[in-house]
């Protein structure tokens, strides 16, 4: 099981604040990197699948950065509104030499649940 | 919306029992998966497919089985339901495996007494 883990675990903002948050993955033989919005009662959405060293996303206020050297991904979110508040999950496939039948797998980490205060 | 429906949504059953949770899709993806959702664990990979009649275990795949018979369907059996096994299931489906996206069902919130 790789281990992918998201930092800080909750965050509280205030309305326009601007507020990031990070995702550590094991960087050997990395090749994706995916990004979750979960809102509470729905469904998980994908935000960005980012593949490249040095990828920059960008969906409206939401942007991902991603560093597979050292193995994280920012994701930054510009004038938080009370809409953003939700569980951003990131999740990391096994290693592209891992072989085998794991190859679509993906783990997740534990999230990082933001909430944001009118 | 990614044509994912899972049936049922919501089920209360007994200790013991058995119990099938299906997902259905219409997008022709390769790749399907069962989740189940746990406090403080997120989301926890039960069992996935790569595609017909080929499929492997997640990381929390101990009392669950599963069965892709055709494309379009992948069935998520509990063979004896226990009250740890109450969650929240979400089933999900990919193109390209790790490459993509994943879609996600509604979800299936069963209870086990």
């Amino acid at each position: 099981i790789l281990n992918v883990e998201q930092s800080p675990q909750s965050l509280h903002v205030q309305e326009g604040d601007s507020t990031n948050f990070t995702c550590s993955f094991p960087s050997s033989n990395f090749y994706a990197l995916h990004w979750y919005r979960w809102e509470t009662a729905k469904s998980p959405e994908a935000l960005f699948v980012m593949t490249l060293n040095g990828d920059e996303k960008k969906k409206g206020r939401i942007s991902a950065t991603l560093n597979t050297k050292e193995g994280y991904s920012y994701l930054y979110i510009k004038g938080s509104q009370p809409e953003d508040s939700a569980t951003y999950l990131c999740a990391s496939p096994p290693p592209i030499n891992a072989g085998g039948t794991s190859y679509g797998k993906l783990t997740f980490g534990q999230g990082t649940i933001l909430t944001v205060h009118p | 919306d990614a044509g994912i429906t899972q049936s049922p949504r919501h089920k209360v059953t007994e200790t013991g029992t058995p119990v099938t949770l299906r997902c259905h899709q219409t997008e022709n993806h390769r790749y399907m998966y069962w989740y189940r959702q746990d406090p403080g664990h997120g989301l926890r990979l039960i069992h996935y497919s790569y595609g017909v009649k080929d499929t492997d275990k997640g990381e929390v795949s101990d009392g669950y089985s599963v069965s892709r018979s055709k494309t379009e369907d992948f069935l998520l059996t509990l063979e004896s339901a226990t009250s740890s096994q109450t969650s929240v299931y979400f089933c999900a489906i990919s193109e390209r495996g790790g490459y993509n996206e994943q879609f996600f069902g509604p979800g299936t919130r069963l209870t086990v007494l």
